[in-house]
């Protein structure tokens, strides 16, 4: 049961141009939504979250907007650069509880921004 | 140390062997994750630690993983008479409480079953 979904497995923009990376969980109970962004060999480090009552939260040149109703966030890169390029994870939680806590990731997005 | 610590950083073993994965957490974080990425996947949750809660093993693949956590500092990720589809990079991550939301990762271990 895969209650995090990434289905877009590949994106590639031109340097500069907007990158939107989509994201849709199915469990209602989440309540907190994270971005990683990984690098080849590298571990995952966390880029920008937003918590369910908030729709939107910005952070630089990114942004990540939450539409509970349809179960759906997503994360804008703007203006996009070569150094963006990066596997981009979302992740969701229910934050406070022993036992659902954990984090649930997606499938991941690779995004590749061209010079 | 600064960041999440795993070790080792590459393993290669023979079909059949155990092997054991090591995690020294952020200090204070009582929030501790183990999860799997294989070649082309995503992160796939194995287990999870949380202060003196039972752990959360529900994402473990079989009975041949298990995993151990020490109070809130060093765990250890073992996998017993490994297989070829065990190959992967084992990646740990902690988070700090209250909230447990921002997990840090580690490197990660990549394990190759030969």
């Amino acid at each position: 049961d895969q209650q995090v979904k990434q289905n877009s497995p590949s994106l590639s923009v031109q340097e500069g141009r907007i990158s939107i990376l989509n994201c849709d969980y199915t469990n209602s109970m989440f309540d907190y939504f994270l971005w990683y962004k990984k690098y080849p060999a590298e571990g995952p480090t966390f880029l920008i979250s937003i918590s369910s009552i908030k729709d939107k939260n910005e952070d630089g040149r990114f942004t990540v907007f939450l539409n509970k109703s349809a179960k759906h966030l997503s994360l804008h890169i703007v203006p996009s650069q070569p150094g963006d390029s990066a596997v981009y994870f979302c992740a969701a939680t229910r934050p406070g509880s022993s036992n659902t806590g954990k984090l649930i990731f997606g499938q991941g997005t690779t995004l590749q921004v061209k010079p | 140390g600064a960041g999440v610590s795993q070790s080792p950083s590459n393993k290669v073993t023979e079909k059949g062997k155990d092997v054991e994965l090591r995690c020294d957490p952020i200090s204070g974080h009582t929030a501790l994750y183990w999860y799997r990425q294989r070649l082309g996947q995503g992160l796939e949750f194995l287990i999870y630690f949380q202060g003196n809660s039972a752990p959360d093993k529900s994402g473990l693949p079989s009975d041949r993983f298990s995993a151990e956590r020490t109070g809130e500092s060093v765990s250890t990720l073992t996998i017993q008479r490994t297989q070829q589809e065990d190959s992967a990079v084992y990646l740990c991550a902690s988070s700090t409480p209250p909230m447990n939301t921002e997990a840090f990762f580690g490197q990660g271990t990549r394990l190759t079953v030969v």
